[in-house]
């Protein structure tokens, strides 16, 4: 089953305003990750959190988690144009078992309008 | 310079071929991925390797063969192609195993199965 799970699937917001995107999940993990993907091309790393951290700052990002929740947040803050993309939590398992990746949810499409 | 790079970009073949897609980073890195992204953006874990050990998310068909060269190379075989292998397939790699670090990620290569 599905491990990460976005939400919303879809967020449209002005620029500068903040976005906030939020994943949960559902088994024990080491650590989360936040990606973003521009339309037709590959995955691009944002920031790490582990297990064992409550939040993270990178720039203009800060990601939450919350371990006894299984969520995880991002927030975008003054967002740009070319924040426009889709945003990927991924986990890794505490558990070992199947190939060693990271399990991605669906991803939140996110929409800077000018 | 490319980190991760995968060819072809684009791949269109038609059902019941054999085809390969290639990989390769630059990175020094110990640990190669495979992934599949669908037609809805999910994606999926396919394969991971590491020195010389592969890993196989049981839900993979035996009709995809990863082939490692060597420790910069993983390149993905697929036989008997069928329509439902349209997708994006994208390559990765990270420093170590077990998802503790950040992966990075090919731009991808769009398959479409006619």
């Amino acid at each position: 089953s599905q491990q990460g799970e976005e939400d919303p699937q879809a967020l449209s917001i002005q620029e500068g305003e903040n976005a906030t995107m939020n994943c949960s999940y559902k088994t024990s993990i080491n650590n989360l990750q936040w990606y973003r993907q521009n339309s037709g091309r590959g995955l691009v790393h944002l920031i790490l959190i582990r297990s064992n951290e409550r939040e993270k700052h990178s720039g203009r990002l800060r990601v939450t988690l919350d371990t006894s929740k299984k969520s995880s947040s991002l927030l975008i803050t003054a967002s740009r144009a070319a924040d426009t993309a889709s945003y990927f939590c991924a986990t890794h398992p505490a558990l070992g078992g199947g190939a060693d990746g990271l399990t991605f949810g669906k991803g939140t499409h996110l929409i800077i309008q000018p | 310079d490319t980190a991760v790079s995968q060819t072809p970009k684009y791949l269109v073949t038609q059902m019941g071929n054999d085809k390969s897609i290639k990989c390769e980073q630059n990175l020094g890195h110990d640990t190669m991925y495979w992934y599949k992204q669908d037609s809805k953006k999910f994606l999926k874990i396919m394969f991971s390797y590491n020195n010389k050990e592969l890993i196989i998310n049981e839900t993979v068909p035996n009709r995809f063969s990863p082939k490692s060269p060597d420790k910069a190379h993983l390149n993905l075989h697929i036989n008997s192609l069928e329509l439902g292998d349209s997708a994006v397939y994208f390559c990765a790699s990270s420093l170590a195993l077990a998802g503790q670090e950040t992966q990075y990620f090919g731009p991808g290569t769009r398959l479409l199965v006619l």
